[in-house]
């Protein structure tokens, strides 16, 4: 079965620390990798995403993601943490548009980031 | 605003009760997708749509639950007899156009409270 596991509820920084959300997944084939940011009484924002090519991707608001094949790992990263990071972020992963897939999400369950001043 | 819009942005029922869900998709995208949110938890696909065909919905769409997009432009998701147990935030999210690697955009819910 296809899944998606982010092994830390919680994650705590102080600010203008590095920050590290961990994600990995179990899923057949050559999915796609989506990270999404959630918050309060908001919908999912998209963040980035890995398709193939470079390992690392850069993406919104300072945020960057390090695909990881034989881990099957997909962490997200910031080299300082800003108080207003605060939030609940999620990874995804999405199989690929053929075989009759239809691009549905698969989401972990979610790490809320805590950045302290 | 030219985002995912969803209304209402919250519902509260009584159990036994109909409720029904809308959401108007960013408007060139042709893909539609319905995932539900309890506390605690990731979104859970529901269902799925390509223009106006419902082609993918997910064991967790009782018969009880019904989708539609008529004319491939908003959507609705109707829950019958509602129960407790589908307290939940409803979300929506549309994508653009098939063959290419898009992200899905989120409107921002519907939070659904039986009581």
């Amino acid at each position: 079965a296809q899944s998606v596991a982010q092994p830390e509820d919680q994650v705590n920084v102080a600010e203008g620390n590095p920050l590290t959300v961990k994600c990995t997944y179990s899923v057949s084939g050559n999915p796609y990798l989506f990270w999404y940011v959630q918050y309060p009484n908001r919908g999912l924002q998209f963040l980035l995403k890995y398709i193939t090519g470079d390992n690392l991707v850069k993406g919104s608001y300072g945020f960057e993601a390090e695909f990881n094949k034989s881990q099957t790992s997909f962490h997200l990263k910031k080299p300082s943490a800003l108080v207003s990071d605060s939030a609940l972020y999620f990874c995804a992963v999405r199989l690929p548009l053929i075989s009759g897939n239809t691009g549905k999400l698969i989401f972990g369950q979610g790490t809320t980031l805590q950045v302290k001043p | 605003d030219t985002g995912v819009s969803q209304n209402p942005r919250h519902k509260i029922t009584k159990r036994g009760q109909n409720v029904t869900f809308r959401c108007d998709p960013i408007s060139e995208h042709n893909r539609l997708y319905w995932y539900r949110q309890t506390l605690g938890q990731g979104p859970e696909f529901l269902t799925y749509f390509q223009n106006e065909a419902q082609l993918e919905k997910s064991r967790l769409l009782s018969d009880r639950f019904s989708a539609e997009r008529p004319k491939g432009s908003f959507s609705t998701l109707e829950i019958q007899r509602t129960e407790q147990g589908d307290s939940a935030m409803y979300l929506c999210a549309s994508s653009g156009t098939s063959g290419s690697i898009n992200e899905q955009y989120f409107g921002p819910g519907t939070r659904l409270t039986v009581t």
